[in-house]
């Protein structure tokens, strides 16, 4: 049975620029949460996405935003980057309904976003 | 609002010492759960134990134990005669109801560093 799949793994932007990271969960999993992990704040969570819906959301500014598709599949997109958007991205997928603030998660590798 | 405490920034520790790693959690919720996770250096942050708020009986899963303790809000985690493979950073989290808005509320992670 595959993982989650993240990609890109590395990646490096510029201040101002926009990026898209990929996540597909593990087959049959409905819901994706996305948590950004820094070594001063440590993980925080992103938003979650069950069936095309998000579910809910971290305290993260607008710029911050992803979505879901049919197939499962979430895509999590940072605009007009800052310096202190430099983190890795974490996904995980969920096979709980009621997402993973109950069940088990599976994660990622995690897309390191470098932002100079 | 709830948090998750795990004092012990890093711990090194020769092979075959057990070593526990602690987690002190507070929130308002009646139901609650608690979670280990551990994460290689490869990144994908890994499940390894869930507990609900109503079930306080200890658990061992090989050299792995966990104690859970309501009346002290702890959830500690213990590794028996440990081994160069168990080196991680280890997360305790917490999630539960409205006082953790539906959320992972993560603590900052133990770097356990396990030496032949």
């Amino acid at each position: 049975k595959a993982g989650v799949t993240q990609t890109p793994r590395y990646l490096i932007k510029t201040r101002g620029q926009q990026v898209t990271l990929s996540c597909s969960p593990i087959s049959g999993h409905r819901s994706v949460s996305w948590y950004q992990q820094t070594p001063g704040q440590g993980l925080q969570f992103l938003f979650e996405y069950f069936s095309e819906t998000q579910r809910n959301k971290g305290n993260f500014p607008g710029r911050f935003s992803g979505r879901q598709f049919s197939n499962s599949r979430s895509e999590m997109n940072v605009s007009t980057l800052e310096l202190g958007d430099s983190a890795l991205y974490l996904c995980a997928s969920s096979f709980s309904p009621s997402g993973g603030n109950t069940g088990e998660l599976f994660f990622g590798e995690g897309s390191r976003l470098t932002v100079l | 609002a709830q948090k998750v405490t795990q004092a012990q920034t890093e711990i090194s520790v020769v092979e075959k010492e057990d070593v526990t790693l602690d987690c002190v959690y507070e929130t308002r919720d009646t139901t609650y759960y608690l979670f280990w996770y551990k994460q290689p250096p490869s990144g994908e942050l890994v499940f390894l134990i869930r507990r609900n708020s109503f079930d306080e009986q200890n658990e061992i899963s090989g050299r792995y134990s966990w104690n859970f303790q309501k009346s002290t809000s702890s959830f500690n985690f213990t590794i028996t005669a440990s081994q160069v493979v168990d080196s991680a950073v280890y997360f305790c989290a917490l999630s539960g109801g409205v006082d953790s808005n539906y959320q992972l509320i993560w603590g900052a992670g133990t770097k356990l560093i396990i030496k032949p």
